[in-house]
């Protein structure tokens, strides 16, 4: 029963350093995605992919990669940090894939419970 | 132009008031999904309900119910009968057909039941 699982829960980085933040799901979902939560800001998609071997950008893709190598992982790499990628991560997946061709697929998002990074 | 937008930075409503959080939505695409979750002091993402473009029906999930109203673009959440719990940021998210995938967020309403 553990769902979308985020390692770590913390994280303090000094500017330049690099660091993966884990997210692994157990459901067999195609769909994962990574969001950052900044103060009034909401959440923001930084990158998403719809199956292994498959990624793309989302709103704030800079400073961050990823790869999708199996369904169940999604790592979240920071190459160089910088204090401005302080922020709160969240990981999320989705049992089915909105294919935009107008049908009413429910897109519910499970989240992980978060990372909370800091970069100095 | 914000593609979601909630007008409510902060509410304080007595227990076992209803509550509406506003939330309006701006998007060209006629296929589209709407959603609301609850993020409590701990942190957790915690999914609500959801509204599909084409759903005529508002959608509801035990307290939680949503006021859709398409023509206004406007997905409403109502929480009827308020509880201390219900204390959280609440967030309305949308997917929309086309563009980038994911949902796109409002910046929240962070709603604080008083006894």
């Amino acid at each position: 029963n553990a769902g979308v699982t985020q390692t770590p829960k913390f994280q303090v980085l000094k500017t330049g350093q690099s660091m993966t933040l884990q997210c692994a799901q157990d459901m067999n979902h195609e769909y994962m995605s990574w969001y950052r939560q900044d103060p009034g800001m909401g959440l923001r998609l930084i990158h998403y992919s719809v199956g292994a071997g498959i990624t793309d950008q989302g709103e704030v893709p800079n400073g961050y990669n990823v790869s999708r190598s199996t369904t169940e992982d999604f790592p979240l790499r920071l190459l160089s940090a910088a204090p401005s990628q302080t922020s709160v991560y969240f990981c999320a997946s989705s049992y089915s894939f909105y294919s935009g061709t107008g049908s009413k697929a429910n897109e519910k998002l499970f989240f992980g419970s978060g990372t909370q990074l800091s970069v100095l | 132009a914000q593609k979601i937008t909630q007008t409510q930075p902060g509410m304080f409503v007595q227990e076992k008031e209803a509550v509406t959080l506003d939330c309006t939505y701006d998007t060209s695409d006629q296929s589209y999904g709407l959603f609301w979750y609850k993020q409590p002091s701990s942190g957790e993402m915690i999914f609500l309900i959801y509204q599909g473009s084409y759903d005529e029906q508002n959608a509801t999930e035990g307290r939680y119910s949503l006021n859709f109203q398409k023509a206004r673009k406007s997905a409403n959440l109502v929480i009827s009968a308020s509880q201390l719990g219900d204390s959280a940021m609440y967030f309305c998210a949308m997917r929309e057909a086309g563009g980038a995938d994911g949902l796109t967020f409002g910046k929240g309403t962070h709603l604080i039941i008083q006894p």
